[in-house]
């Protein structure tokens, strides 16, 4: 089954500053991807995805993130934050079962950006 | 403008009720799912949906059901059985490689 880890349950930067938010995965084949973002109390909205071809992938809000095959890591990144970018992100996997396909979790990152 | 609409947004259970949450999709998705949330663990799935009419347990279906009678429609219930419910609960559905949520519902055990 593949699984994730996000490194750093809080992370907090200044706003202005360089976003980097890890995440590592476990996958037996060839994995799809994700990362989400969620406000206070609201779902959850997907920032990027990472499928096949470029490794470097571009999302919304500025965000982008890179996926290493040999590191097993799909770290999302940000050059310069801002307060808005403030909320919780959640570094996911698609795992299929049974020919259902579901997406695997990391435990979280909660971002804080310091005025 | 099509979307995943859950409801209510805040729920309050007494010790021993069975309570429902409604997920309702206009997406036209073939796929849903119901994920609990806790502080500091991520998503976890309950239960998926494929298609119309059958279902499979997630990671942490005991003390939930569920149904799939309409392509539209998957409710949860949080059973009497569920001994811890107080959790925000989000659905979602998917087409192809992409997953999307509704806006959740906050279950609180009184």
């Amino acid at each position: 089954a593949q699984s994730v880890t996000q490194l750093g349950s809080h992370v907090s930067v200044s706003e202005g500053a360089l976003v980097l938010l890890r995440c590592n995965y476990s996958s037996s084949v060839p994995p799809y991807l994700f990362w989400y973002v969620q406000y206070p109390n609201q779902g959850l909205q997907l920032l990027l995805k990472y499928t096949t071809g470029a490794t470097l992938v571009k999302g919304i809000n500025g965000f982008e993130a890179e996926f290493k095959k040999s590191e097993t890591s799909f770290h999302l990144t940000k050059p310069s934050a801002h307060m808005s970018d403030a909320a919780e992100y959640f570094c996911a996997v698609s795992d299929r079962v049974g020919g259902a396909q579901k997406l695997v979790f990391g435990q979280g990152t909660r971002l804080t950006i310091n005025p | 403008d099509g979307g995943i609409t859950q409801s209510p947004k805040y729920l309050f259970r007494k010790e021993g009720q069975n309570v429902t949450l409604s997920c309702e999709q206009n997406l036209n998705h073939d796929a849903m799912y119901w994920y609990r949330q806790d502080p500091g663990q991520g998503l976890r799935l309950i239960y998926y949906s494929q298609i119309v009419n059958d279902f499979q347990k997630g990671d942490i279906a005991e003390g939930y059901s569920v149904s799939r009678e309409k392509k539209e429609s998957f409710p949860l219930t949080v059973t009497s059985a569920q001994k811890n419910p107080t959790a925000f609960y989000l659905c979602a559905s998917r087409t192809g490689g992409t997953t999307d949520f509704g806006s959740g519902t906050r279950l609180t055990v009184v």
